[in-house]
């Protein structure tokens, strides 16, 4: 089964708004990134977030890990219509540093 | 700079056929990941290089399918014979090795019709 499970699986909202994604894992990790997928395109690398680290920044976007809890959340701010792509959480396992588990995705419309 | 490269960017063909997808990394990078995206499954990981060796190949569906890195610029993802439950898309992605926790580059992937 795929470590990562990402909640909700779709999310509407409007432009301006906040959007909230959720990412679920199941064993121990060493690190924690987020993907961007535009239609018909590849996966490009948002952020990385390391086992040890609990908050992270880039831009409109803020990343958080709790692995107490093994969940992320990965927050976009005043979002825009570009911002709309399916999002994806990767965990990378704690006895292979390269290997990356990808989770189902949340498909985000951002609507003008 | 130029990210990874995939070729074809689509392919149809007939069940029965050999298929031959292509991916050029990054250059400097030195692992190499194949990757398949389904609707059902969602996005698995094939099988992996590093120096141009496969680590892991644990992903690969069956015999059927081969991959192959003969230098560090280039590799290939061979299917034969290609089924129709083949039918998805295939991404390469490459990273660097500089300590752990590196994200990978993808490139736009291929797009696999088996009818």
């Amino acid at each position: 089964s795929q470590q990562g499970e990402e909640d909700p699986q779709a999310l509407s909202i409007q432009e301006g708004e906040n959007a909230t994604m959720n990412c679920s894992y199941k064993t121990s990790i060493n690190n924690l990134q987020w993907y961007r997928q535009n239609s018909g395109r590849g996966l490009v690398h948002l952020i990385l977030i390391r086992s040890n680290e609990r908050e992270k920044h880039s831009g409109r976007l803020r990343v958080t890990l709790d692995t107490s809890k093994k969940s992320s959340s990965l927050l976009i701010t005043a979002s825009r219509a570009a911002d709309t792509a399916s999002y994806f959480c990767a965990t990378g396992w704690m006895d292979s540093s390269y290997k990356l588990i990808f989770g189902s995705g949340t498909r985000l419309l951002v609507r003008p | 700079d130029a990210g990874v490269i995939q070729s074809p960017r689509h392919e149809v063909t007939e069940m029965g056929q050999e298929v031959t997808l292509r991916c050029k990394p990054i250059s400097g990078h030195d692992y190499l990941f194949w990757y398949r995206q389904t609707m059902m499954r969602g996005l698995e990981l094939l099988i992996y290089f590093n120096n141009n060796v496969p680590i892991d190949d644990s992903g690969m569906p069956e015999d059927r399918f081969s991959a192959k890195m003969p230098n560090a610029s280039f590799s290939t993802l061979k299917i034969q014979p290609s089924e129709p439950r083949d039918s998805a898309v295939y991404f390469c992605a490459s990273s660097r090795t500089e300590g752990s926790n590196q994200p990978q580059h993808f490139g736009d992937g291929t797009r696999l019709s088996i009818l």
